[in-house]
């Protein structure tokens, strides 16, 4: 089975600058999450997506990121114009379960460097 | 949102079994308990979950008490390659939360 699909792995930008993130679940998975972590932190949810529709994006800072899932597959994370701050590993994952059991499938990351 | 307590940093030695509790704040009735494990470069990957009692795998016992307050992961005689960051997931719903992790590091 293939695993969740993130591109591209490594991405260096300059500040004020626009990147996007692209990920691919694994087939089937009705829900999708976006992570930022940042080095030496744990992962921090930007995003959670049930299908098409958005959970949860209470932690998204939505003057700068955007995110979305059309035809409720695959999703693309957006910045811009990003921050040096947002310099981080973007994870997607996804999951199979609608019953909060918290198994999450998650892919190898897209690393953002903001100089 | 839901919180989770673990300490940030252990040693052992290879071949120990390792021991790593988290305090699981708020936790709900229908909330499950799970450990992630994950090594630099590389996304979170799941190792274990729970409701209650005790759970075995291959890879890991999770022992969670009656009053689902706290778990405890062990991981028996560990070695080299179980040297990562292991978090245990608290949740809101269906929202899953990661805290600052445990950093594991085996010595030969």
């Amino acid at each position: 089975e293939a695993g969740v699909a993130q591109s591209p792995r490594y991405k260096i930008i300059e500040k004020r600058q626009s990147v996007a993130f692209w990920c691919n679940p694994i087939s089937g998975h009705a829900t999708l999450y976006w992570y930022q972590q940042i080095l030496g932190q744990g992962p921090k949810l930007l995003i959670q997506f049930q299908n098409n529709g958005v959970v949860d994006d209470s932690q998204l800072p939505k003057d700068r990121f955007s995110a979305e899932r059309l035809k409720g597959v695959d999703s693309t994370l957006k910045i811009q114009p990003a921050k040096l701050e947002d310099s981080a590993v973007y994870l997607c994952a996804s999951s199979p379960d609608r019953s909060n059991t918290g198994e999450l499938f998650f892919g190898e990351g897209s690393r953002l460097t903001v100089l | 949102l839901a919180k989770t307590t673990q300490p940030i940093s252990m040693d052992s030695y290879e071949g120990q079994e390792v021991n790593i509790t988290c305090s699981h704040n708020n936790i709900a009735t229908n909330d499950y308990i799970t450990w992630y494990q994950q090594f630099p470069s590389q996304g979170p990957r799941f190792i274990i979950q729970g409701y209650k009692t005790k759970v075995t795998n291959e890879v890991a016992s999770l022992f969670i008490p009656a009053d689902r307050k706290s778990s405890t992961l062990s991981l028996p005689r560990v070695s080299l390659s179980d040297t990562a960051v292991y978090y245990c997931l608290g949740n809101t719903g269906n929202q899953f939360y990661f805290g600052t992790g445990t950093s594991l590091t085996v010595i030969p």
